[in-house]
C-alpha cells in the first residue's frame, strides 16, 4: 500500500517564482515526514523533517513544508526558485510502529530561465 | 567528513550473470540500508543493517539477492542470476541511529544496474 502520495511526476516554474511540490500520506497514526532531494546523478539529500515538533517546518535551501492533519499533506514549498533547484524531489514517511523509511515516486522539477 | 562511498558506479552484465555491489558507509554510522531505484520510481528498500545483523530484509528477493555487512562496516550486495527487471540504481545508505530508525539517512552516488 502507497504510504506516500506525491502529485505530479513532473512541475516545471520559471526562475523566481514560488515552487509547490505535493505529497499526501496515508496514516491513521501521525508518521514522520521526510523530503529529500536527488541531484542528477547523485545520491539523496535529506532536505527537512516533520517530527510532531512543530508543523512548519524549516529545510536547507529554502525549502519549507507544513504538516496539516486535516489534510493529510506535507506539501514543500519555496518562495523564489532558483536554476540550481533543478533535481528530483522525494517525500517519505516512517509510519507509526515501523521501522521503514518510504519513499513516494518523486516529482521532477525543472526551472525555466 | 567522507561521505558514503559505492563502487562500481556503472556496470553492464547480461542476464542470468552476478553482480556484486560493494558500500563503505560513514565512519561510526550504525545503520545500513541497500534500496532499489528503477527509472521513474521511487528508492525501495532492500535490506537494513543494524550493525552485524539484518533488521529488515523482507523485501529483498532472496533467491537471487544476497547482502552482508562485514564486521559492521562494510556491506556488498549481490545479485546472482541476474535479470532483466534487476536494471536500476543500487543505492546505499546509512544512519548514525543506533536504535530504530530518524529517518535521517545519508546517501551514496549509487550503482548503476545494465542488464542486456
Amino acid at each position: 500500500a502507497q504510504s506516500v502520495t506525491q502529485l505530479g511526476s513532473h512541475v516545471s516554474v520559471s526562475e523566481g517564482a514560488l515552487v509547490l511540490l505535493r505529497c499526501n500520506y496515508s496514516s491513521s497514526v501521525p508518521p514522520y515526514l521526510f523530503w529529500y532531494v536527488q541531484y542528477p546523478n547523485q545520491g539523496l539529500q535529506l532536505l527537512l523533517k516533520y517530527t510532531s515538533a512543530a508543523t512548519l517546518v524549516k529545510g536547507i535551501n529554502g525549502f519549507e513544508a507544513e504538516f496539516k492533519k486535516s489534510e493529510t499533506s506535507f506539501h514543500l514549498t519555496k518562495p523564489s526558485a532558483h536554476m540550481s533547484d533543478a533535481a528530483e524531489y522525494f517525500c517519505a514517511v516512517i509510519k507509526g510502529g515501523s521501522e521503514k523509511l518510504v519513499f513516494g515516486k518523486g516529482t521532477k522539477l525543472t526551472v525555466n530561465p | 567528513e567522507a561521505g558514503v562511498a559505492q563502487s562500481p558506479r556503472y556496470k553492464i552484465i547480461e542476464k542470468r550473470q552476478s553482480v556484486a555491489f560493494w558500500c563503505n558507509p560513514i565512519s561510526g554510522h550504525a545503520t545500513l540500508y541497500w534500496y532499489q531505484q528503477i527509472l521513474g520510481q521511487g528508492p525501495k528498500l532492500l535490506i537494513q543493517f543494524q550493525n552485524n545483523g539484518v533488521v529488515d530484509d523482507s523485501q529483498l528477493p532472496k533467491d537471487r539477492f544476497s547482502a552482508e555487512r562485514l564486521k559492521g562496516v562494510d556491506s556488498t550486495l549481490k545479485i546472482q542470476p541476474a535479470k532483466l527487471e534487476d536494471s536500476a540504481v543500487y543505492l546505499c545508505a546509512s544512519s548514525f541511529a543506533q536504535v530504530g530508525n530518524t529517518g535521517e539517512l545519508f546517501f551514496g552516488e549509487g550503482s548503476r544496474l545494465t542488464v542486456l
